[in-house]
């Protein structure tokens, strides 16, 4: 069956940069997202990425994917206070998302 | 546009009473419905799916049962809560596989 694996936590000072990786196992996944959880939120997509790309850029945040090797990252440059969160990779196949366990990303002043 | 609606936000429930919560989505038809359910420190796990009306799928054996008496509403229900029923309930739907759309969840706590 699908698995995705994320570390659970992550501190990072305010202005550095943040890269939050995952693994996943289904081959034949089509999109790989990221979504972010704030506290007591729901998820909202913060950006994805088909599988035949490599990287993909949208302003703060840079996704690689190495298809290869199933794994996913997310960079966030110039991390705020504001993106204090707990992050979720997900994978396509069919009509489901699978996620991942997520990573808490902490921001230190 | 679209919107996703779940309600209610909290909910303090004794062991062994029902469960009703619900779901409903504005501004698409023919969606997939999701229940997921977040424990606490823990990542989301999937319960039930509908692909369409009266059309459920559950992914895990539990207390817990899921209906879709309408397109646009899902339903996720307990005839007698455990204590670890407790947990953040998501509910979400999707058109293709570009993305789902949470709501904003619900804290459920069986004391």
């Amino acid at each position: 069956g699908e698995d995705v694996e994320q570390s659970l936590f992550l501190s990072v000072r305010e202005g550095d940069s943040s890269v939050i990786n995952c693994t996943y196992t289904d081959s034949s996944s089509t999109y790989l997202y990221w979504y972010k959880q704030e506290p007591g939120a729901g998820l909202q997509l913060l950006t994805y990425i088909f599988s035949n790309m490599d990287m993909k850029q949208d302003q703060r945040l840079t996704v690689l994917l190495n298809k290869k090797d199933k794994h996913l990252s997310l960079r966030i440059a110039d991390t705020q206070t504001g993106d204090s969160a707990i992050y979720f990779c997900a994978e396509s196949a069919g009509n489901m998302l699978t996620f991942g366990g997520g990573t808490r990303l902490m921001v230190k002043p | 546009s679209q919107t996703i609606h779940q309600w209610p936000a909290t909910l303090v429930q004794p062991v062994g009473s029902p469960l009703s919560l619900e779901c409903t989505v504005e501004g698409t038809s023919n969606p997939n419905l999701y229940w997921y359910r977040q424990a606490a420190g823990r990542g989301l796990q999937l319960l039930f799916y509908s692909v369409g009306i009266g059309q459920i799928s559950s992914e895990v054996p539990q207390n817990l049962s899921a209906s879709r008496p309408q397109d646009r509403q899902f339903i996720l229900s307990s005839k007698k809560l455990l204590l670890s029923d407790s947990g953040f309930y998501l509910c979400a739907w999707s058109i293709s596989r570009t993305e789902a759309f949470f709501g904003q969840g619900t804290r459920l706590t069986v004391v």
